[in-house]
């Protein structure tokens, strides 16, 4: 079964500094997502990565994927308040496993 | 476009139950995904659907789930008989055709079995 590991699980870090969640992944896949949920609500899609050396930004927030590593990484640039919320990886082997496999999700709350 | 929308929002019942859960996925997307959420195993994904087609059920947990798509537009999830363990959020997505595109995800049913 895939195996799919984020960290750090919690993350406390204070508006205006940079930090980076982690997502690694224990099969071959070159289809990464990125999703944010908020307390009590949905899932909202943040990026997709789609190749090796993909990267995607958007706001204060950059994504990237090296597929040989099996490794994907969430770069916060100068936190603010308003990103804390829970961020999910995910990994698609449907084209070969038949499956989508979610991380276990970082919780980062941003100091103000 | 209205998004996925799922129903009931909020469902308790007691445990022996029948629990049927729907989902309407956004107009012309063609996979639909039944998602399980809970604070001990996180995000599950529990079956998907292609133009209909039950692809893969391998995370159903076990017979009391069953999931159908009669049509593009409507899904349910069934719990037959309704355990207090089945208690959790469940999510509803579906995605444009094609193996790169992004899921959009219901607003959920937040499940509790006495």
């Amino acid at each position: 079964e895939l195996k799919v590991e984020q960290n750090p699980l919690f993350l406390s870090m204070q508006e205006g500094k940079n930090y980076t969640i982690y997502c690694n992944y224990s099969t071959t896949s070159d289809r990464l997502y990125w999703y944010r949920q908020d307390p009590g609500k949905s899932l909202e899609s943040l990026f997709v990565l789609l190749s090796n050396g993909a990267v995607k930004q958007e706001g204060r927030l950059m994504a990237s994927l090296d597929t040989k590593a099996r490794l994907s990484t969430l770069h916060i640039t100068a936190a603010v308040h308003d990103l804390s919320a829970t961020y999910f990886c995910a990994v698609d082997i449907r084209n070969t496993g038949n499956q989508f496999y979610f991380g276990t999700g970082t919780s980062l709350t941003v100091i103000p | 476009d209205a998004g996925v929308i799922q129903s009931p929002r909020h469902e308790v019942t007691e445990m022996g139950q029948e629990v049927t859960l729907r989902c309407k996925p956004i107009s012309g997307h063609d996979y639909l995904f039944w998602y399980r959420q809970t604070m001990m195993r996180g995000l599950e994904l529990l079956i998907y659907f292609n133009n209909n087609v039950p692809i893969d059920d391998s995370g159903m947990p076990e017979d009391r789930f069953s999931a159908k798509m009669p049509n593009a537009s409507f899904s349910t999830l069934k719990i037959q008989p309704s355990e207090p363990r089945d208690s959790a959020v469940y999510f509803c997505a579906s995605s444009r055709p094609g193996w790169s595109e992004t899921q959009y995800f219901g607003p959920g049913t937040r499940l509790l079995v006495l």
